[in-house]
């Protein structure tokens, strides 16, 4: 059973454009959402992160948009660049808990040129 | 520069061997894992460790393990290589889930 339940698998995107990646979640007791970018051959890294006390957070030409009553998630790239082509993985976890932390399954993001 | 590494990057092997591959950080992090990345199943977490001599069971324990000698180092077992075991292995090490993990680069392991 999967924690985290992420969408679209993969995602085509004009340079230029805005990608949008969701994710949610059932398990209510969930407290911290990050965000983590992997590219190809290397491990995943940090991208940016938000609490459920807020309803967004932006970093850049990245957003997070959280909505707790849906229980979902969602990272937003601004006007998206080939070099943001990459995997993204939401996670989420409780109490701060390293042994309940709970990765999506991946989105695969082209950036066209 | 601190970095964290993983050796062997690619590893073929035979089932029902063992396996050990090899992680160091010089983070000096207390916090050390093992994940595995399969397509569909995002990142798993396989064993942990929050210091020297403590290791913790993750969601996927079975026929792996880890032993923790040092801060720098989490070598990950597998016992009896099983096909299913066919993956690529990540190590990480982490100060707290608000700095995030800091991912090695990976071990492809394939079980034939």
């Amino acid at each position: 059973q999967q924690q985290v339940k992420q969408s679209p698998q993969s995602l085509i995107v004009q340079k230029g454009g805005i990608s949008i990646i969701n994710c949610a979640y059932e398990n209510t007791a969930f407290d911290y959402f990050p965000w983590y970018q992997q590219f190809p051959g290397k491990g995943p890294a940090l991208l940016i992160a938000i609490r459920p006390d807020v309803s967004e957070k932006k970093e850049g030409r990245f957003t997070i948009s959280f909505n707790k009553s849906a229980k979902q998630f969602s990272l937003h790239i601004m006007d998206s660049q080939p070099g943001d082509s990459a995997t993204y993985f939401c996670a989420a976890s409780r109490q701060y808990n390293f042994n309940k932390f709970y990765f999506g399954s991946g989105t695969k993001l082209n950036v066209k040129p | 520069d601190a970095e964290i590494t993983q050796s062997p990057r690619h590893k073929i092997t035979e089932t029902g061997r063992q396996v050990t591959l090899a992680c160091h950080q010089t983070w000096n992090h207390n916090n050390m894992f093992w994940y595995r990345q399969d397509l569909g199943h995002g990142l798993r977490l396989i064993h942990y460790s929050y210091g020297v001599q403590d290791t913790n069971k993750g969601e996927v324990s079975d026929g792996y393990s880890v032993s923790r000698s040092n801060t720098e180092d989490l070598p990950l077992t597998l016992e009896s290589a099983a096909s299913s075991q066919t993956s690529v292995y990540f190590c990480a090490s982490s100060e707290s889930i608000w700095d995030g993990y800091t991912f090695g680069s990976g071990t492809r392991l394939t079980v034939v």
